[in-house]
């Protein structure tokens, strides 16, 4: 079956510096893969995928993720973090295992980022 | 352009009561989901919709029943409810034009059911 671990149930980081919220994955075939965002009493928002091709995606809000096959991570970063990532961030990816859209979602990393 | 909304955004439900959550969405998008959100658990899927009149059981469909009469709505519903179904309920949309799509589910903001 297809999953996503998060290893990490927090991750705190001050304004400024570089920020890198984990994610492995463990699929069959090609992984496709996803980065949400949820902010507090919000639904989740949509950061970025992988597909097909570079191994660095870029997403909104100046994240990007570098999928790694070899490590089998796909590892979200963004180079200044901000006060206002502050969030729930999910990994996720696509259960190809009936062919359609569904998505199996990790734990969660809670990115806590202070001033 | 509103994409998904919710309603209600809280309940709170006696043991035994039933409900349903309302989903909506104006992308027409042929995909949607429900799934319900438990502290530390991520998201768990429900049941999901690939069109109208067709649905399919997710990981946890018990205690829930869903139906797709248009494409625009959603709706879940909780018969007897128990406290084990006490979470928060996510609706999501996508629209694909194969079985094999990748693309976005857009979410909505959430309902926050509570069963005492």
């Amino acid at each position: 079956a297809q999953s996503v671990a998060q290893p990490e149930d927090q991750v705190n980081v001050a304004e400024g510096n570089p920020l890198t919220v984990k994610c492995t994955y463990s699929v069959s075939g090609n992984p496709y893969l996803f980065w949400y965002v949820q902010y507090p009493n919000r639904g989740l928002q949509f950061l970025l995928k992988y597909i097909t091709g570079d191994n660095l995606v870029k997403g909104s809000y100046g994240f990007e993720a570098e999928f790694n096959k070899s490590q089998t991570s796909f590892h979200l970063k963004k180079p200044s973090a901000l006060v206002s990532d502050s969030a729930l961030y999910f990994c996720a990816v696509r259960d190809t295992k009936t062919g359609f859209q569904k998505l199996v979602f990790g734990t969660g990393t809670r990115l806590l980022v202070s001033p | 352009n509103a994409g998904v909304t919710q309603t209600p955004k809280f309940r709170i439900l006696k043991i035994g009561q039933s409900m349903t959550l309302q989903c909506t969405q104006d992308m027409n998008h042929n995909y949607m989901y429900w799934y319900r959100q438990d502290p530390g658990m991520g998201l768990k899927l429900i049941y999901y919709s690939v069109g109208a009149g067709i649905t399919d059981k997710g990981e946890v469909p018990n205690g829930y029943n869903v139906s797709r009469s248009t494409t625009e709505d959603f709706p879940l519903r909780l018969e007897l409810a128990a406290p084990s179904q006490t979470s928060v309920y996510f609706c999501a949309s996508s629209y694909s034009i194969d079985p094999g799509g990748t693309d976005t589910q857009y979410f909505g903001p959430g309902t926050r059911l509570t069963v005492l």
